[in-house]
């Protein structure tokens, strides 16, 4: 058990709808980092948060977006969902400090109809 | 061509092989994770390098910054090392993004 928790473990919903995935951090970390696994994509990095605001952006869509609450958890939301969104969202976790070991949650597994 | 490659994309041994796997980038790093995915879709992460060698248990993970390549060792490999191993490289530049290779299927039979 990583000590990252993720809601929920799974999703199925219909295009054109829209979702919203939580992450609580390990205690102490400050950085959040959400990442989508799709089967022909792989891992690709969506956004991080650190102590509340936006750090980095990767190959995140228009249609998504994401924050960090006072209390450092975290949620991802997904709108106009087309089936090429079904995947597994993962949230990682770290402590501050420049280069630290990420600690992954047991991911969101969503499927869009 | 990625930034990241793995190779094998696919390895199949039996228990009590020595199992290497690579990684080899193409762009600057600050760190270079490998991380372990399960059948079950759970991601652990195993080792975070930035330079020489590290052990955990049977695993040993090595980086070779000038030749910008990596290798994940099994030693004494067992069944439930079966998983998908990732090689991800944490960028010098562009913030703190992670880049991802696109994993290795680990089999190993009993």
């Amino acid at each position: 058990d990583s000590g990252v928790t993720q809601t929920p473990k799974h999703l199925i919903t219909a295009t054109g709808q829209r979702v919203t995935l939580r992450c609580s951090p390990r205690s102490g970390d400050l950085s959040v980092y959400w990442y989508q696994q799709s089967l022909d994509q792989g891992l690709q990095f969506l956004i991080q948060y650190y102590n509340g605001e936006e750090r980095a952006k990767g190959n995140i869509l228009e249609r998504f977006s994401a924050q960090q609450f006072p209390d450092l958890h975290s949620e991802l939301n997904l709108s106009s969902l087309e089936l090429g969104d079904s995947a597994l969202y993962f949230c990682a976790s770290s402590p501050p400090g420049a280069v630290k070991t990420q600690y992954f949650g047991p991911g969101t597994r969503l499927l869009v109809l | 061509k990625n930034e990241v490659e793995q190779s094998p994309q696919n390895l199949t041994a039996q228990e009590g092989e020595f199992i290497t796997i690579n990684c080899s980038y193409s762009v600057g790093i600050s760190a270079l994770h490998w991380l372990q995915q399960h059948p079950g879709g759970g991601i652990v992460s195993l080792f975070m390098l930035s330079s020489g060698k590290k052990k955990h248990g049977r695993l040993i993970a090595t980086i070779n910054i000038q030749e910008k390549h990596s290798s994940l060792h099994i030693t004494a490999s067992h069944p439930r090392d079966s998983a998908v191993y990732i090689c991800a490289v944490r960028l010098i530049q562009g913030a703190q993004k992670l880049v991802f290779g696109q994993g290795t299927r680990l089999t190993i039979n009993p």
